[in-house]
């Protein structure tokens, strides 16, 4: 199976309540990625897991945590959701330094906070 | 400071026409490009690929070409589908260093191909 899968597709929240949102894949890849992606606007990198050391985007840093339980899982969890975290949430993976270093995405989650 | 730009936002061509898409950028330590491909509902997937030692990557009705020193590329699209009808993002990262893998997007384009 050579795909990422993301759960849920859809997911709706309340203004302050926490969001989990979860990624998986099967091919070893060394390193997982979150995409935040608004409507006419570039993805946007949130942050990385490689291997288990996680890295967050400064301008996110305070915005969203993760964790990697081991190497297929990584989540992406906000503590307290805002109007402004309605987004397409993207997850990749991919093997850092491979000759094909282009990260595969998922699906996505459609987050909409209300 | 957008360091990924495409254009145009949005390109209408006919069936059996070229599109030619458009991507520059600013970060001199970029030296991996891939495009991707996605159709609505769906998440982006990779379209084809090219790494700065190159100038010219083709893979099907699909070519890049690649200006290094203008920092330069243009994804073209022969023989235009309307099963190509999809937004297209020209994505840029460094394959090595501490930025490895990370890739920065830019806005996209919207390609329509009419029958």
């Amino acid at each position: 199976d050579t795909t990422v899968k993301q759960n849920p597709r859809y997911k709706l929240a309340r203004v302050g309540k926490p969001v989990n949102l979860i990624c998986s894949q099967t091919m070893n890849h060394d390193t997982m990625y979150w995409y935040q992606k608004k409507p006419n606007q570039a993805p946007k990198l949130l942050l990385f897991y490689y291997d288990k050391i996680l890295n967050r985007e400064a301008d996110t840093f305070e915005k969203f945590q993760s964790s990697r339980p081991n190497n297929s899982f990584c989540s992406l969890y906000i503590g307290s959701a805002g109007l402004e975290y309605s987004a397409m949430y993207l997850c990749a993976s991919s093997t850092r330094g491979g000759c094909n270093q282009a990260p595969l995405f998922g699906e996505g989650t459609r987050l909409s906070v209300l | 400071q957008q360091q990924v730009r495409q254009s145009p936002q949005s390109l209408t061509v006919w069936e059996g026409e070229t599109a030619i898409l458009n991507c520059s950028y600013e970060d001199s330590t970029f030296n991996y490009f891939p495009w991707y491909q996605q159709f609505p509902g769906e998440g982006p997937a990779l379209l084809i690929s090219i790494r700065s030692v190159s100038d010219k990557k083709e893979d099907g009705r699909f070519t890049i070409f690649f200006n290094k020193r203008e920092k330069k590329l243009s994804l073209h699209i022969t023989d235009s589908q309307p099963g190509d009808s999809a937004t297209y993002f020209c994505a840029a990262s460094a394959l090595t260093g501490a930025n490895t893998g990370k890739l920065t997007f830019g806005h996209g384009t919207i390609l329509r191909v009419h029958p």
